[in-house]
């Protein structure tokens, strides 16, 4: 199947800090989707994109939808305690079932 | 209020032990599937369901089953469960398969 390479794996950071993780496919990808997991929850949508260029913004997070349609990132401005979690984005192609990436796992320092 | 409800939240069985994972939806979605998160390999996907009565295999299936009898449940069954069945289990449901996906709380199954 199609793989998603997400990274950094993990992230320490101060509160305040401004927070970026991507991911990066060899395929094209027609959607992509950036969850976050809160500590013995299900994953929670925070960004769909939909096109390629396209740029979103939640709030303090941005996620854009790369132009090669290869790859996507995740901003996340002024982070603060409740940030921490782990971020996971997806992404889906040909109209098939969709991909996850391995996450990255965000802690917050206040 | 919108919902994807997966029970139990938490089994600790033994091998061998057949057992059903419930999944519930009331969002009148069609597309269901079935993920295990383990750590450092994100989410899975066991099987996946288009609509009632449709199932196919996802990313890792073996020693899996599943049933779409219904629009609303989508059950997952470990006929005869082994130790390397010890995962985090996630259901998700969408309105088609490329949009977004609801998930439930999880269910933490431990195999001894």
């Amino acid at each position: 199947g199609q793989q998603l390479n997400q990274s950094p794996q993990s992230m320490f950071i101060q509160e305040g800090e401004d927070v970026s993780m991507n991911c990066t496919s060899s395929s094209i990808f027609n959607t992509w989707l950036w969850y976050k997991q809160d500590p013995g929850e299900g994953p929670v949508l925070l960004i769909a994109l939909y096109k390629a260029g396209e740029l979103t913004s939640n709030g303090r997070l941005t996620a854009q939808f790369g132009i090669t349609r290869k790859d996507s990132f995740l901003n996340i401005s002024a982070s603060i305690p409740s940030d921490v979690g782990i971020y996971f984005c997806a992404g889906t192609y040909n109209n098939n079932d969709m991909r996850f990436g391995a996450g990255t796992r965000l802690t917050v320092k206040p | 209020e919108a919902q994807v409800t997966q029970n139990p939240r938490y089994l600790i069985t033994v091998t061998g032990k057949k057992l059903t994972v419930t999944c519930s939806q009331n969002m009148n979605h069609e597309y269901m599937s079935w993920y295990r998160q383990d750590p450092g390999l994100g989410l899975r996907q066991i099987y996946y369901s288009m609509n009632v009565e449709v199932t196919d295999k996802g990313d890792v299936p073996e020693g899996y089953k599943v049933s779409r009898k219904e629009k609303r449940n989508f059950p997952l069954i470990l006929e005869s469960p082994s130790p390397n069945q010890t995962s985090l289990y996630f259901c998700a449901s969408s309105l088609r398969m490329n949009t977004e996906a609801f998930f439930g709380q999880g269910t933490r199954l431990t195999v001894v």
